[in-house]
């Protein structure tokens, strides 16, 4: 089975540029969570769609940050215009409808902010 | 691979011994807690969970106990393996989507 897929792995940009996330959550799921992972901050999530709808955007860090999920099987995360701060490992996770506890992580991508 | 936090708690275990690694969780009002298991360059997978209204639960070669009256939980690992090395998060919430995860722990596994 294909587990929560993200891309790219490894994003390298400029202060200033415009920086998109992609995220496929596992076939059949209906919850999907961005996370920001930072060695100071932890695990923090970011924004929580429910059946592709925004429930909770509570934890996006300022208007620079968007996201969209235009259905089922995809998200994006966008930064614009980004910052070094913005440096961290963003990680997409999904859950099924009958476990919505229960949060698949993907392998997450690495953004590293010049 | 990234690495989650530069001064995390260690935890150094020799092959084949068992492992504790222990959480002190934050909300009373939590009622369901999830281990989670990173390893380098990989984003968390989930070990096991367990309900307020257990204490204690078993997996393969993995014991999750929680203590309500203190606020703690532990995940002990059995045998532990060269492949147990890896940063281990707790996580609570109150029964909603919302996670709060603990800072974590690395457990390294010597030979």
């Amino acid at each position: 089975d294909a587990g929560v897929i993200q891309s790219p792995r490894h994003e390298v940009t400029e202060m200033g540029q415009e920086v998109t996330l992609r995220c496929k959550p596992i076939s059949g799921h209906n919850s999907l969570f961005w996370y920001r992972q930072t060695m100071m901050r932890g695990l923090e999530l970011l924004i929580y769609f429910n059946n592709n709808v925004p429930i909770d955007d509570s934890g996006m860090p300022e208007d620079r940050f968007s996201a969209k999920m235009p259905n089922a099987s995809f998200s994006t995360l966008k930064i614009q215009p980004s910052e070094p701060r913005d440096s961290a490992v963003y990680f997409c996770a999904s859950s099924p409808r009958d476990r919505a506890n229960e949060q698949f992580f993907g392998p997450g991508t690495r953004l590293t902010v010049l | 691979g990234e690495s989650v936090g530069l001064h995390l708690p260690t935890l150094s275990v020799q092959e084949g011994d068992n492992s504790i690694i222990n959480c002190a969780y934050s909300n009373s009002a939590s009622d369901y807690f999830i281990w989670y298991k990173q390893e380098s360059g990989k984003g968390p997978q989930f070990i096991i969970d367990i309900r307020s209204n257990m204490d204690k639960r078993q997996g393969q070669r993995v014991t999750v106990l929680l203590n309500k009256t203190v606020k703690h939980l532990s995940l002990q690992i059995a045998a532990t393996q060269p492949g147990d090395s890896a940063v281990y998060f707790c996580a609570e919430t109150p029964g909603t989507y919302k996670y709060i995860f603990g800072t974590g722990t690395r457990l390294k596994v010597l030979a």
